[in-house]
């Protein structure tokens, strides 16, 4: 364990569910990140939250909301996904404040879209 | 942040020393030099960053040229679960700044 937890690890649904992604951190972080890694490509940053405020969407699109209630959690709500979506989705923390810490990831999501 | 380069793929036999490259010839004066590693289907894993001087964990040692263009990540004494991608990635020391991931290296360790 790598003090950032998801869940579920897999998850399959359909194109016209709603379901969520959860991650969780005990590590005193104040930082927190969502990445794609589609297969066969280098991680993409979505989403970046600082002190629970979002500071960066890299233009994500609106079929993917995230929502972090305190700077322990971090959810991404999923509606109406593509097949195109399917990949493992990772969650990372990091204590911004102090600048040498790198990031710590969870173990991922692995999400296909049927 | 600044791009970097490296070999899209190495192979190293068990026991022996992996020396994985990186090129960051744009790479700013208050930039570091992070290296990461990815075993398959799992989220990546911290390895060791450094500024301008060598530096060594207990995982690995970081070797920085003396005009910080290039490095060289090594692992000592690879073993079959060394086996991964390694990430070398730039990054700006102060700030919430991302870490931006390129293709990295796949290192395969060979018994």
């Amino acid at each position: 364990e790598t003090g950032v937890t998801q869940t579920p690890r897999h998850l399959v649904m359909g194109m016209t569910n709603k379901k969520s992604l959860k991650c969780e951190q005990h590590l005193g972080h104040n930082a927190m990140y969502w990445y794609k890694q589609s297969a066969k490509k280098p991680l993409e940053l979505m989403f970046v939250y600082n002190f629970k405020e979002q500071t960066e969407n890299n233009s994500v699109p609106s079929r993917f909301s995230p929502e972090c209630p305190n700077s322990s959690h971090l959810f991404l709500h999923l509606h109406t996904l593509q097949p195109e979506d399917s990949a493992l989705y990772l969650c990372a923390s990091s204590q911004e404040s102090v600048p040498y810490y790198g990031y710590t990831f969870g173990s991922g999501t692995r999400l296909t879209v049927v | 942040d600044a791009k970097t380069t490296q070999p899209t793929s190495m192979d190293c036999a068990e026991g022996r020393a992996a020396n994985l490259p990186c090129n960051h010839s744009t790479i700013s004066g208050n930039e570091y030099v992070y290296w990461y590693r990815q075993i398959h289907s799992q989220g990546p894993q911290y390895i060791i960053h450094g500024l301008k001087n060598n530096e060594t964990n207990e995982m690995a040692s970081l070797i920085i040229t003396e005009d910080r263009k290039s490095s060289t990540l090594i692992l000592p004494h690879a073993t079959l679960r060394d086996t991964a991608v390694y990430y070398c990635i730039v990054r700006l020391i102060q700030g919430a700044q991302k870490l931006v991931f390129g293709q990295g290296t796949r290192l395969t360790i060979n018994p």
